[in-house]
C-alpha cells in the first residue's frame, strides 16, 4: 500500500523555467492538497481539491497551478519558476468527510530555484 | 481569518523531564484540531485528533476553548521524540482544508 506518491524527491531548476510536480494516492480518498513548507512558515496550503473535478486557491496560489486529472492524481505545475518557490513541497489526501481522520502525506518534493 | 500559533520554533528538554508544544488557535466557532509529526526523514504524520481524546506514543492534548488552546503534553520525554511537531486547525469544512502552525522543533537530549 504505496498511500500517497510525490515525484519527483528532488529538483532545481534555473528561474523560468517551468516544472510539474506529481502526486497521486491509492487509498481511493477524494480531496487532495498541496502545501509548501519553509522554515518559520509552517505548511502553508498552495491549492486543494475537495473532489474530483474541482480545484480552489489556497492560501499561497501565485505562480501555480494544479490538475486534478483523476481521482488519483493531483499535479501541481510552475510555469515560470521563480526563487521564492524554492521550498518543500507535500501532497496529501484525506477521506471524504473531512479530515477528522487525518491527512496522509506524500514524502515531499525538495525544489530549489536558481 | 483563522490562525494557529506556535510561539517555540525551538524546544529543548532532557530525558525523562515532562515537555509541553504550545497551540493557540483564533477561531469564533467550533475548531478541529490536530498535532502532526515529523521525524528526521520521514513524511510527516498524524499524531493526535482532539475529538478522539487519545494518548499515542505518551502524548495527550486537550482543547481548552477558555484559552483557545491545544497544548501538546508528554509526562516523560524520550529521545525518540525529537522531531518536528506541527499544530493543525480544520474550520469544519467537509473537505477538511487544514491550517497549519508555524512548527516546534522538539530536542530530546540523553
Amino acid at each position: 500500500n504505496a498511500g500517497v506518491t510525490q515525484t519527483p524527491k528532488f529538483q532545481v531548476l534555473k528561474t523560468g523555467q517551468s516544472m510539474t510536480l506529481q502526486c497521486a494516492q491509492d487509498m481511493n480518498h477524494n480531496s487532495m492538497y498541496w502545501y509548501r513548507q519553509d522554515p518559520g512558515m509552517g505548511l502553508r496550503l498552495i491549492y486543494y481539491s475537495a473532489s474530483e473535478g474541482t480545484t480552489d486557491k489556497g492560501e499561497v496560489p501565485n505562480g501555480y497551478n494544479v490538475s486534478r486529472l483523476n481521482k488519483r492524481e493531483f499535479s501541481l505545475r510552475l510555469e515560470s519558476a521563480a526563487p521564492s518557490q524554492t521550498s518543500v513541497y507535500f501532497c496529501a489526501s484525506s477521506e471524504e468527510g473531512g479530515v477528522t481522520y487525518g491527512y496522509t502525506f506524500g514524502s515531499g518534493t525538495r525544489l530549489t530555484v536558481v | 481569518a483563522q490562525r494557529v500559533t506556535q510561539p517555540e520554533k525551538l524546544l529543548s528538554v532532557f530525558k525523562g523531564a515532562p515537555v509541553e508544544l504550545k497551540c493557540n488557535y483564533s477561531y469564533s466557532g467550533s475548531p478541529e484540531l490536530f498535532w502532526y509529526v515529523q521525524y528526521s526523514r520521514q513524511r510527516l504524520q498524524l499524531l493526535l485528533r482532539h475529538i478522539s481524546r487519545e494518548s499515542i506514543k505518551g502524548f495527550t492534548a486537550d482543547l481548552n476553548k477558555g484559552e483557545t488552546s491545544f497544548h501538546l503534553k508528554k509526562p516523560f520525554a524520550q529521545e525518540e521524540d525529537s522531531a518536528m511537531y506541527y499544530c493543525a486547525l480544520n474550520l469544519g469544512t467537509s473537505y477538511g482544508k487544514l491550517t497549519f502552525g508555524q512548527g516546534t522543533i522538539l530536542t530530546v537530549h540523553p
